[in-house]
């Protein structure tokens, strides 16, 4: 059974520009979610989707967003891209609603200059 | 405060012995907890769940949950060299639609 993937792995992006990440959960799960993890504050829930709908929204500005498409798989955008937004950004399935855990891609390493 | 907190570490331990990892929680409401490991360069993977007080076993892992203290604990027997990373305590509340995370220990398990 294949796990939740993340493309592209790397990324270099310019001050301004904008973004785009794709996450495919693994197969069955309608949930996904996704954070942003960096040095200095860990893990930061940026979104949640269940059946096209968002849920859920962390404490992020309005540019960052994301969507989810009918065969679950999921997209997250962030305009005008600043220096603080370099990042790992990690995409995470659940089958349902997250009780029993999220099962992690290997995440989109964004790096702005 | 922190919804989730940990020591950040590192814990150090020799190859053998019990390591014992804590987190706290803030939000009364939280109904589901987990504990992730991240090996550097890696993005964390699930190794236990934890719903209602007591322990939970599984292999040489053992959670703990204190829903009155707020409380989650993971207990490593038998560490192993390999068990070396940064270790995540997260906690979901009503709906269980967001995960948080405490900012991880990093275990560092010496041969």
């Amino acid at each position: 059974k294949a796990g939740v993937t993340q493309t592209p792995r790397y990324l270099i992006k310019t001050r301004g520009q904008q973004v785009t990440l794709s996450c495919s959960p693994i197969s069955g799960h309608r949930s996904v979610s996704w954070y942003q993890q960096t040095p200095g504050q860990g893990l930061q829930f940026l979104f949640e989707y269940f059946s096209e709908t968002q849920r859920n929204k962390g404490n992020f500005p309005g540019r960052f967003s994301g969507r989810q498409f009918s065969n679950s798989r999921s997209e997250m955008n962030v305009s005008t891209l600043e220096l603080g937004d370099s990042a790992l950004y990690l995409c995470a399935s659940s089958p349902g609603s997250g009780e029993y855990g999220y099962t992690f891609g290997s995440g989109t390493r964004l790096t702005v200059v | 405060q922190k919804e989730v907190e940990q020591n950040s570490g590192p814990l150090s331990v020799p190859e053998g012995a019990i390591a014992s990892l804590n987190c706290t929680y803030s939000d009364r409401g939280s109904q589901s907890f987990f504990w992730y490991r991240q090996y550097s360069g890696k993005s964390p993977e699930l190794i236990m769940s934890i719903y209602s007080n007591g322990d939970k076993e599984d292999g040489r892992f053992t959670a703990q949950l204190n829903k009155a203290s707020q409380y989650v604990s993971l207990l490593i027997r038998d560490s192993q060299p390999s068990d070396s990373a940064t270790y995540l305590c997260a906690v979901t509340g009503t709906g269980f639609q967001k995960l948080v995370f405490g900012t991880g220990t990093r275990l560092l398990v010496s041969p």
